[in-house]
């Protein structure tokens, strides 16, 4: 059966510092991959998907970035978070095709 | 205006009551997805459709395709169902990536 892993589950970070937030998937292959952000009292936004290893498509403009290094990696970084960058943030996949979607546990993030 | 909007936005009740959730959707979509959040954050998907009734349990979930609406009942409502519910839809033009556009949800709060 297929897992999603996401890591770490809660994060506090000062302004300014970095982040690398990490999504894997088992038990399938050359799956799509996303990541979501949820602001509190908001609803999720779709950050970046991924088609396939290296192939990484951005929704919106912000100082956040993703790779996709492994066939069932996904990374989520910044160079200095802000304030704004705080929220739920959860990884999801979907097998090619199809219209399910899965979801990761999620990571909190708090920038003080 | 949201492409996908839900009512109530929050919706309090006394256990054993019939809830009832809307979503209203303003594009055309190859599918609709129903999910629950739970206070800890994580996210279960609970249906996925294209047309007509799906029943698990005491939750039913209807579509209406021409009018761009779709309902979540939940029958002998418990206080184990408080919980963010939301909407998401698979837009007809996302052929291959399957991204969804999610409406801002609904929280159930159910009262012994």
């Amino acid at each position: 059966s297929q897992t999603i892993h996401q890591w770490p589950a809660t994060l506090v970070q000062p302004v300014g510092s970095p982040l690398s937030l990490e999504c894997t998937v088992e038990g399938t292959s050359n799956p799509n991959l996303y990541w979501y952000r949820q602001a509190a009292g908001r609803g999720l936004q779709l950050l970046f998907y991924s088609v396939g290893i290296g192939q990484i498509s951005s929704e919106v403009p912000q100082n956040l970035s993703a790779s996709r290094p492994q066939d069932r990696q996904f990374i989520l970084s910044s160079k200095k978070l802000l304030l704004s960058d705080s929220g739920f943030y959860l990884c999801a996949w979907s097998v090619k095709l199809s219209r399910g979607q899965y979801f990761g546990p999620g990571t909190r993030l708090t920038v003080l | 205006k949201n492409e996908v909007e839900q009512s109530p936005q929050n919706l309090t009740a006394q256990e054993g009551e019939f809830i009832t959730i809307n979503c209203s959707y303003s594009v055309g979509i190859s599918a609709l997805h129903w999910l629950q959040q739970h206070p800890g954050g994580g996210i279960v998907s609970l249906f996925m459709l294209s047309s007509g009734k799906k029943k698990h349990g005491r939750l039913i979930a209807t579509i209406n395709i021409q009018e761009k609406h779709s309902s979540l009942h939940i029958t002998a409502s418990h206080p184990r169902d408080s919980a963010v519910y939301i909407c998401a839809v698979k837009g007809i033009s996302n052929f291959g990536n399957e991204k969804l556009t999610f409406g801002t949800g609904t929280r159930l709060t159910i009262i012994p």
